[in-house]
């Protein structure tokens, strides 16, 4: 099987601009959660969707969206680019009712 | 909430000896555990997992040990090899928490030969 695949691989964004980025998770998968890699915050659950539904959400403003569609795959989009927001974003993908994620090799977001 | 803690930063250590990487939680509702290994430039790969009905996991070359009572989790890599240098991340899942795994800060593991 593929493992989960994350596009684009680098991106380099201005403040204010807005970013989407993509996700496809292991053949089968529903389950598809985002995490937001820092050296400073570490890993951070940003959400979780399952059959197009988001079931969880971490702390993070309203900036931070996604959404799932029927095949599974995900996006995220991040508005009104900060400074902040520069970091490692995950993708990782799981069965549904299974805890273990299976992490893509991220998508390194830079905002100048 | 839950609160993930990592005791050392940076464990370095000599090739063929073993290591021991160690982690402390705060939630008593925590009931999955799980240990991920992040090489530069990948994201995180599962390397072994336990729940709380158990003390002791085995894998190849690793053990992972669960001591509820003091909240305590650590992972044992036998035999370190230069491959296994890395960051270590342990991660939790509390059943009040929803599929949502709350990941410690990293242990830097750094192995010399």
């Amino acid at each position: 099987k593929a493992g989960v695949t994350q596009t684009p691989r680098y991106l380099i964004k201005t403040r204010g601009q807005q970013v989407t980025l993509s996700c496809s998770p292991i053949s089968g998968h529903r389950s598809v959660s985002w995490y937001q890699q820092t050296p400073g915050q570490g890993l951070q659950f940003l959400f979780e969707y399952f059959s197009e539904t988001q079931r969880n959400k971490g702390n993070f403003p309203g900036r931070f969206s996604g959404r799932q569609f029927s095949n599974s795959r995900s996006e995220m989009n991040v508005s009104t680019l900060e400074l902040g927001d520069s970091a490692l974003y995950l993708c990782a993908s799981t069965d549904s009712g299974n805890e273990k994620l299976f992490f893509g090799s991220g998508t390194q977001l830079s905002v100048l | 909430g839950e609160s993930v803690g990592l005791h050392l930063p940076t464990l370095s250590v000599q090739e063929g000896d073993n290591s021991i990487i160690n982690c402390a939680y705060s939630n008593s509702a925590s009931d999955y555990f799980i240990w991920y290994k992040q090489e530069s430039g990948k994201g995180p790969q599962f390397i072994i997992d336990i729940r709380s009905n158990m003390d002791k996991r085995q894998g190849q070359r690793v053990t992972v040990l669960l001591n509820k009572t003091v909240k305590h989790l650590s992972l044992q890599i036998a035999a370190t090899q230069p491959g296994d240098s890395a960051v270590y991340f342990c991660a939790v899942d509390s059943w009040d928490a929803g599929n949502m795994l709350t990941f410690g800060g990293g242990t830097r593991l750094m192995v010399k030969p």
